[in-house]
């Protein structure tokens, strides 16, 4: 059992929005929060925030300030990342993470989800 | 935000080799400082957490120390499995941060 599952790959118009999902399993996911990295090709790894699935409490990177949502279902252990206004520059793989309690540390990883901008 | 800092942007390296990569953060992040191993085409992969700990199925050839500033991961003989993109991570702030990774390759 993969214990962060995200969607597929997607392909947006600038403008437009994203919303991508990962569905955890293997854990209870109220326990720990969610934390969203993105990296573009050839480029290291860009943190976006963090979102406590519990209480739906968010802490945003402040460059995503405005254009990132992050979001959950807990009936179904899914937390969702939802990024607006979308520009060429957004084009990237977009990971969710479990951030482990103790030491806020990315202890399992989702397997990536591609996201390109283009018109 | 806590700005991570990690020395040198590459490295050629051999098998067998010991091998040091430095990280340093723009403020004192005590021992919040994780490290991660990302292969082409993967998700990252957690090696060290708190500075210095080993995470659970990690060889023993990985160690990390530091405090405060300045940090270091090390590799104590390079295997063939290893040359990967290494990144640092503070978690002392809770706005994270990650440094700019270091490619380690094959001489």
């Amino acid at each position: 059992q993969v214990p962060l599952v995200q969607s597929g790959a997607d392909v947006k118009k600038p403008g437009a929005s994203v919303k991508v999902s990962c569905k955890a399993s293997g854990y209870t996911f109220t326990r720990y929060d969610v934390t969203w990295v993105r990296q573009a090709t050839g480029q290291g790894l860009e943190w976006m925030g963090w979102m406590n699935p519990n209480t739906g409490n968010t802490g945003y990177a402040q460059k995503f300030q405005g254009r990132v949502t992050m979001t959950r279902n807990t009936s179904i252990s899914t937390a969702y990342m939802e990024l607006s206004s979308l520009r060429s520059e957004d084009t990237a793989v977009y990971y969710c993470a479990r951030l482990n309690k103790y030491n806020r540390n990315c202890d399992i990883w989702g397997q990536g989800t591609m996201v390109t901008v283009s018109s | 935000d806590i700005q991570m800092t990690q020395s040198p942007s590459s490295l050629s390296a051999s098998v067998g080799d010991r091998v040091t990569i430095t990280c340093r953060a723009s403020q004192n992040i005590t021992n919040y400082l994780n490290w991660y191993q990302q292969k082409p085409g993967k998700a990252p992969k957690l090696l060290i957490y708190a500075a210095s700990s080993l995470q659970n199925g990690v060889p023993s050839r990985f160690s990390g120390s530091g405090s405060g500033t300045h940090f270091t991961l090390t590799i104590s003989s390079l295997q063939p499995e290893d040359f990967a993109t290494y990144y640092c991570q503070q978690s002392y702030s809770p706005l994270l941060t990650f440094g700019g990774g270091i490619k380690v390759e094959i001489k």
